[in-house]
C-alpha cells in the first residue's frame, strides 16, 4: 500500500498569499496518478486536480499542481476567501487507492 | 448535472448489519465505476470499496474485506454497500463517489454525494 504524507498539517496564511502544499508518497506513484481534493466544513470533497497537474472542471487557474515519482505539490497562487479548506491528495496508480492525511489551509 | 444521493445511514449496534444506497442521476450510470469512501469524525478520507461499471469487478479495503459487500443495479442507477459485523471503528460518514471511467482501481473521483452517517454503538 502506498502511504501518502501531507505537509504541513496546517497552513496559516492571509488572503492574497501563496499556498504550497506537499504530498509525499512512500513509493513511486505510477504515471503521476495523483489527485487533489478540497473539502470545506460540512461538505463533500471536491476534485481540484488530477494527473498531478490537470485542473478539474470549474477550478480556477490560481490552482496548479506539479511533481512526479514520490513528491507532489499543490500551489494556490493567490488565496481567495473561498480557498480556505482542507486539501487531500489521493493516489490512484496502485491498489488500494489511498489518501493523504490532509492539509488545512486556514486564515491567519 | 450529476447527482449522487446516499441513504440508509443510521445508528446500529456492534455486530449488526446496515445497507447503504447511492442513487445516481444525470449520468449514464453503467458507464462509470463507483466507490464508497468513508470519513470518521474529525478524520481524513478512507477508500472502502469500488465496483466496475458493469458490476463484474469489485475491490475492498483490507479493513472491510469479508464484512462489506458492494453491488449495483444499473437498471435503477443505484449502488449499494451491504455492511455486516459492524464495529465501532466503522463509525463514519460514508460517501458515494463516481469514478472518471468505467474501470476500478486506477481512477480518481470526479463527483461525490453528500454522505450517509453511520454510527456503530450500543
Amino acid at each position: 500500500e502506498i502511504v501518502l504524507t501531507q505537509s504541513p498539517g496546517t497552513l496559516s496564511l492571509s488572503p492574497g498569499e501563496r499556498a504550497t502544499l506537499s504530498c509525499r508518497a512512500s513509493q513511486t506513484v505510477r504515471i503521476n496518478y495523483l489527485a487533489w481534493y478540497q473539502q470545506k466544513p460540512g461538505q463533500a470533497p471536491r476534485l481540484v486536480l488530477y494527473g498531478a497537474s490537470n485542473r478539474a472542471t470549474g477550478i480556477p487557474d490560481r490552482f496548479s499542481g506539479s511533481g512526479s515519482g514520490t513528491d507532489f505539490s499543490l500551489t494556490i497562487s493567490r488565496l481567495e476567501t473561498e480557498d480556505f479548506a482542507v486539501y487531500y491528495c489521493q493516489q490512484y496508480g496502485s491498489a488500494p487507492l489511498t489518501f493523504g492525511g490532509g492539509t488545512k489551509v486556514e486564515i491567519k | 448535472e450529476v447527482q449522487l444521493v446516499e441513504s440508509g445511514g443510521g445508528l446500529v449496534q456492534p455486530g449488526g448489519p446496515l445497507r447503504l444506497s447511492c442513487a445516481a442521476s444525470g449520468i449514464i450510470f453503467k458507464n462509470y465505476a463507483m466507490s464508497w469512501v468513508r470519513q470518521a469524525p474529525g478524520k481524513g478520507l478512507e477508500w472502502v470499496a469500488d465496483i466496475s461499471g458493469n458490476g463484474d469487478y469489485t475491490y475492498y479495503a483490507d479493513s472491510v474485506e469479508g464484512r462489506f459487500t458492494i453491488s449495483r443495479d444499473n437498471s435503477i442507477n443505484t449502488m449499494y454497500l451491504q455492511m455486516s459485523s459492524l464495529r465501532a471503528e466503522d463509525t463514519a460518514l460514508y460517501y458515494c463517489a463516481k469514478h472518471k471511467g468505467s474501470g476500478v482501481g486506477n481512477d480518481y473521483f470526479d463527483n461525490w454525494g453528500q454522505g450517509a452517517p453511520v454510527t456503530v454503538s450500543s
